[in-house]
């Protein structure tokens, strides 16, 4: 069973455009969700994450939105740029050792 | 990837045998962390140790083994008992729990 479902599995953006992932869990006792960028052939990078008792959080061009009551998070990417093309992948955990992660995004940046 | 090395980069080996992919880190970091990547399907959690000489298992443990006798290292054995061995290993670390730095990964093919 996924804990954390991600959509969509693949996103084309225009350069200066907004990306935006979805992320949604069941297990209301997650508090920490991070979100990952993974570039090929090499290991995720954490982006930036967010606690629950925040409902936004921006670092730079990107910002997590947290919704509690609908159990939902998401990442967008402001002013895209080709540099973001990546993977993303979103995560939760309630342990911190025991993450659990979506299953990726993978966002095309168009020049 | 900072200062987690795995190695080799990719590894290939028979079906039948036994394989140990390396992690090291000189961070200084107490946990450590390995995780299975797929195509579509996220990352995996195998196997983790907050300490040395202590490590617990992940979702993922079943034809697996690992040790931990110095902070710095945590070895994956990938054993003759794993039944889809071929994937992408990721080794992370951090300094406590909800903090994970992801090494470059080890591409295993097994035939």
């Amino acid at each position: 069973q996924q804990q954390v479902k991600q959509s969509p599995q693949s996103l084309i953006v225009q350069k200066g455009g907004i990306s935006i992932i979805n992320c949604a869990y069941e297990n209301t006792a997650f508090d920490y969700f991070p979100w990952y960028q993974q570039f090929p052939g090499k290991g995720p990078a954490l982006l930036i994450a967010i606690r629950p008792d925040v409902s936004e959080k921006k670092e730079g061009r990107f910002t997590i939105s947290f919704n509690k009551s609908a159990k939902q998070f998401s990442l967008h990417i402001m002013d895209s740029q080709p540099g973001d093309s990546a993977t993303y992948f979103c995560a939760a955990t309630n342990t911190g050792n025991q993450f659990y992660f979506g299953t990726g995004t993978s966002l095309t940046v168009i020049p | 990837d900072g200062g987690i090395t795995q190695s080799p980069k990719y590894l290939f080996r028979k079906e039948g045998q036994n394989v140990t992919l390396s992690c090291e880190q000189n961070l200084n970091h107490d946990a450590m962390y390995w995780y299975r990547q797929d195509p579509g399907q996220g990352l995996r959690l195998i196997y983790y140790s907050q300490i040395v000489n202590d490590f617990q298992k992940g979702d993922i443990a079943e034809g697996y083994s690992v040790s931990r006798e110095k902070k710095e290292s945590f070895p994956l054995t990938v054993t003759s008992a794993q039944k889809n061995p071929t994937a992408f290993y990721l080794c992370a670390s951090g300094r406590n729990t909800y903090e994970q730095y992801f090494g470059p990964g080890t591409r295993l093919t097994v035939t």
